[in-house]
C-alpha cells in the first residue's frame, strides 16, 4: 500500500514570490508520482508528473517537482506565483501501471492563496 | 476539458434519501473510478471499474454502491443518506491500456444532505 503526506495545508505566499509545496510518499514498490491542482469549483487537473528518467519534472505553466528517491520526496516549486495560482494542489502516487489501470492515492493538499 | 462528463454537478437531498451520480468517462477510457472528496477526509478513493467489472475497492460505504455499464458510463447509486455523505463525487477515466497512470476527472457532483 501507499501513503502521501503533504506537510503544509496551507501556504499563503505574495504575488511574484517563490513557493514551495511539500510532498513525502511511502511505499514498498516503485511508484509514479504525480501533482495535481484543483482551482476553485473545477476537477482536478494534471500539472505533472515523474514517471521515470530525469528526476526533474516541469509543467508549461511554471512548475517543477524534483523526484528524491532516497528522501522519498517530490517537492512542487514554482520561483515566481501569479494570483492565478490560487488554488488547492495534490501530491499523488500510483504503483507500476496495470493493463487496467490503477487508483491514484492522494494527500491530503496544500492550499496555496496569493495574495497581491 | 477533460472529456469526463458528470451529472449532476449538484444535488440537495435530506436524510435517509437515496441518490445517483452518473459518469461518463472519456471516449475509448475503459476504467472509470469514484473518488470522494470531503474537508475532513480529504480525497478518498471509493471504488474502480474496468470494462464493466469491479477492480478496485476504496473505503466505500455499504450503503454505496456503483456499476458501469456496457456502454461504459458509470452510476454510483448512495442510500441512506447521513449528514456525513455531504461531498463532492469525482469521476475519473484512464487510458485504455492504463496509459502513464494519468487519471483524467469530471468537474464532479456536489451532494448536499440536508
Amino acid at each position: 500500500a501507499q501513503s502521501v503526506t503533504q506537510l503544509d495545508s496551507q501556504v499563503p505566499v505574495f504575488e511574484e514570490a517563490p513557493v514551495e509545496l511539500r510532498c513525502n510518499y511511502s511505499s514498498s514498490v516503485s511508484v509514479y508520482l504525480f501533482w495535481y491542482v484543483q482551482y476553485p469549483n473545477q476537477g482536478l487537473q494534471l500539472l505533472l508528473k515523474y514517471l521515470s528518467g530525469s528526476t526533474l519534472v516541469e509543467s508549461i505553466n511554471g512548475f517543477e517537482a524534483e523526484f528524491n528517491k532516497s528522501q522519498t520526496s517530490f517537492h512542487l516549486r514554482k520561483p515566481s506565483v501569479h494570483i492565478s495560482d490560487t488554488a488547492e494542489y495534490f501530491c499523488a502516487v500510483t504503483p507500476p501501471i496495470k493493463a487496467a489501470g490503477n487508483k491514484l492515492t492522494f494527500g491530503g493538499g496544500t492550499r496555496v492563496l496569493v495574495k497581491p | 476539458d477533460s472529456g469526463v462528463t458528470q451529472t449532476p454537478k449538484h444535488l440537495i437531498t435530506a436524510t435517509g434519501q437515496r441518490v445517483t451520480l452518473r459518469c461518463s468517462p472519456r471516449s475509448g477510457d475503459l476504467s472509470v473510478y469514484w473518488y470522494q472528496q470531503s474537508l475532513d477526509q480529504g480525497l478518498q478513493f471509493l471504488i474502480q471499474y474496468y470494462n464493466g467489472e469491479e477492480r478496485a475497492k476504496g473505503n466505500i460505504l455499504e450503503r454505496f454502491s456503483a456499476q458501469q455499464f456496457p456502454d461504459l458510463h458509470s452510476e454510483l447509486n448512495l442510500s441512506s443518506l447521513e449528514l456525513g455523505d455531504s461531498a463532492l463525487y469525482f469521476c475519473a477515466s484512464s487510458a485504455r491500456t492504463g496509459g502513464n497512470g494519468e487519471l483524467f476527472f469530471g468537474e464532479g457532483s456536489r451532494l448536499t444532505v440536508l
